[in-house]
């Protein structure tokens, strides 16, 4: 059964570190999108994509993350420089839908602490 | 804004029993989606169920139904025979393609007592 793939798992940074976190949706899923997730609490939407165009960015912190998704694929997400309060769960997740009425797939996340 | 609350931090049912997990959300939108998702852990995300606003048939998967009230904008879930694998981390979601929103809230966390 398809996956998302998200790389890597865990990653410990220290403060003011760059961190890149990658993401491979399921084949032929036009729509991407990235959320950060801090324990405990609800996923909140970063950013996201419709093939390799960002629909919606608006709460991206874009002074230091950036994401990209070239040729409509894979992702990344990049976090220069890391804070203490960027620590948390950032999940991936697609869709064949390119409208946003359907069922999202999620990959296991790629957790990340700021020390 | 499109919002979506929920006031039940955690639950706890018994095994093979019935439980009823809340959700309220905020649009002003006609045309919009509601989801159930399931977060067991250190697993990833699964969808458990659907409801499209304009159909007023409650939503139904095996165990898991929802009850739909669209004026009081509230979205619950029941799972009915509650299983030890129930246990999980539940996330009620909102999408609408008109802002092209798909927004979560906070979670309920349910334990299922054996």
């Amino acid at each position: 059964e398809a996956e998302v793939a998200q790389s890597p798992r865990y990653k410990i940074t220290e403060k003011s570190q760059a961190v890149a976190f990658w993401c491979d949706p399921i084949s032929g899923h036009a729509t991407l999108y990235w959320y950060r997730q801090i324990l405990g609490q609800g996923p909140e939407l970063l950013v996201q994509f419709q093939d390799e165009s960002v629909v919606d960015d608006s709460q991206l912190p874009k002074d230091r993350f950036s994401a990209e998704r070239l040729k409509g694929v894979d992702s990344t997400l990049k976090i220069q420089p890391a804070e203490l309060g960027d620590s948390a769960m950032y999940l991936c997740a697609s869709s064949p839908y390119r409208r946003v009425t359907g069922e999202l797939f999620f990959g296991e996340g790629s957790r990340l602490t700021v020390l | 804004a499109q919002t979506v609350t929920q006031s039940q931090p955690e639950m706890s049912v018994q095994e093979a029993e019935t439980v009823t997990l809340s959700c309220t959300y905020d649009t002003s939108e006609s045309d919009y989606y509601l989801f159930w998702y399931k977060q067991p852990p250190s697993r990833q995300m699964i969808l458990v169920i659907r409801q499209e606003a304009y159909k007023q048939q409650n939503a139904t998967e095996n165990r898991f139904s929802v009850n739909f009230q669209k004026a009081a904008k509230s979205f619950s879930l029941k799972i009915s025979d509650s299983q030890l694998g129930d246990a999980a981390m539940y996330f009620c979601a909102y999408s609408t393609s008109g802002t092209y929103k798909y927004i979560f809230g906070t979670g309920t966390r349910l334990k299922v007592l054996a």
